[in-house]
């Protein structure tokens, strides 16, 4: 049972660049979310799912796009990659309870 | 906007108790979750309070009052591996949860 998994764990972009970080949950979850999280800080939320079909922009939604591409998958897009978006990626979905199950992040560093 | 309050940080000795405080924004709140993050790792769930009162799970407990738009996180017979950030998030209609500044709490021997 893999739970949430997010790749790549690791990504170094230059300024200007873009790139998708992908999410996919195996355990049949409707609501899927997108958090960044800085050094020393909390989780901020970029982008969530509440089912298959529709997205809702969070706190910090700017510089971000996502997409829902079925139930299990929810990948998050940067289009042109900018300094302050460095930052580790986490992808999330929620079960029974309300329990949010996380996948291990993504590092990304924009130079 | 939807912004949650926290201590910054938290330090206690082995054996203590500790509380670890939240408020929240009252507007579509449905409830009030905790996790635990150690440092480099993902945040893991501790607990879900829909409705007011006391939820207990091992040594950790959680309380909700949503007359006062408080709640807060409670570990007992605190251990070293307990050191870590502590985060209160509240989930709003539609789904959308939001995270708290998180706490950091340092547990010394």
């Amino acid at each position: 049972n893999a739970g949430v998994t997010q790749t790549p764990k690791f990504q170094v972009l230059k300024t200007g660049q873009s790139m998708t970080l992908q999410c996919a949950q195996d355990m049949n979850h409707n609501s899927m979310y997108w958090y960044r999280q800085d050094p020393g800080m909390g989780l901020r939320l970029i982008y969530y799912s509440a089912s298959e079909g529709t997205t809702d922009k969070g706190e910090v939604p700017n510089g971000y796009n996502v997409s829902r591409l079925n139930k299990r998958e929810f990948s998050l897009r940067l289009e042109s990659a900018a300094p302050s978006q460095t930052s580790v990626y986490f992808c999330a979905s929620t079960g029974p309870n309300e329990k949010l199950f996380f996948g291990s992040g993504t590092q990304l560093s924009v130079l | 906007g939807q912004s949650l309050e926290q201590p910054s940080e938290v330090t206690a000795v082995e054996g203590a108790i500790v509380q670890i405080n939240c408020t929240y924004q009252t507007s579509g709140f449905y409830g009030l979750s905790w996790y635990q993050q150690h440092d480099g790792g993902a945040p893991t769930f501790l607990s879900y309070n829909a409705l007011d009162g006391l939820e207990e799970t091992g040594r950790f407990s959680s309380f909700l009052s949503r007359s006062d738009s408080y709640g807060y996180l409670l570990l007992q017979e605190l251990q070293m591996k307990d050191s870590a950030s502590y985060f209160c998030a509240a989930l709003y209609n539609t789904d959308k949860l939001i995270f708290g500044t998180g706490t950091r709490l340092q547990v010394f021997p």
